[in-house]
């Protein structure tokens, strides 16, 4: 069955460290997206992509890179940790153009110490 | 770009009764408004979803409704269960081009039997 993982489940990691996070959808999705959930914050946008080569910044990007080479794959790297980073971390994807419905992974789940 | 503000942030009901949520957005152009369920350490799933060109969607004991005008949109859940409990987020396009979303900060809603 065609799915959306996310690698690692959990992470701690120290402060100043270079943090890479993988998404990989085997639905052949086009969208690609990454979001931090915090409590009292909801699910912030920090990256996307709409296929191959095509990134952008979401609402809370500061910090973060992503890069697309595949269809498949959406890493998001934390270039330096901070501890403000801890967060789940949630990959989605959908299926486009236009808006549809997205499909979460599972989550990551990081702690800066 | 969009702003998505979601209200109550916790909402505590009997099972059977009703329950509503209010979404309010910024972008008078956004034409598509998903609600996603998030039960407790899950993750986030798509329930039901509106575009601007209706008013009134019904999937069961769910329903959103839309006032373009106003710029708010609703969920509404009648009968309420135990297995409603869950964080409820809605979400508006982050912009023209539609795909990537912003979500508001979500409520929480208890069913208490």
């Amino acid at each position: 069955d065609a799915e959306i993982t996310q690698s690692p489940r959990h992470k701690i990691t120290e402060t100043g460290r270079q943090v890479t996070l993988a998404c990989h959808q085997t639905w052949n999705h086009n969208n690609m997206f990454w979001y931090r959930q915090d409590l009292g914050h909801g699910l912030r946008l920090i990256h996307y992509s709409y296929g191959v080569q095509d990134t952008n910044k979401g609402e809370v990007s500061d910090g973060y890179s992503v890069s697309r080479s595949n269809t498949e794959d959406l890493p998001l790297t934390l270039e330096s940790a901070a501890s403000s980073q801890t967060s789940v971390y949630f990959c989605a994807s959908s299926v486009g153009p236009g808006p549809y419905e997205q499909y979460f992974g599972p989550g990551t789940r990081l702690t800066v110490t | 770009g969009e702003n998505v503000e979601q209200h109550p942030s916790t909402l505590s009901v009997q099972e059977g009764d009703s329950a509503v949520i209010k979404c309010t957005y910024s972008d008078s152009a956004s034409n598509y408004f998903p609600w996603y369920k998030q039960e407790l350490g899950k993750r986030p799933q798509l329930i039901i979803d509106i575009r601007s060109n209706v008013g009134e969607k019904k999937d069961q004991r769910i329903a959103v409704t839309l006032n373009k005008t106003a710029k708010h949109f609703s969920l509404h859940i009648t009968e309420t269960q135990p297995e409603d409990s869950a964080v409820y987020f809605c979400a508006a396009p982050l912009n023209q081009a539609g795909t990537a979303l912003i979500f508001g900060k979500g409520t929480t809603l208890s069913v208490s039997s």
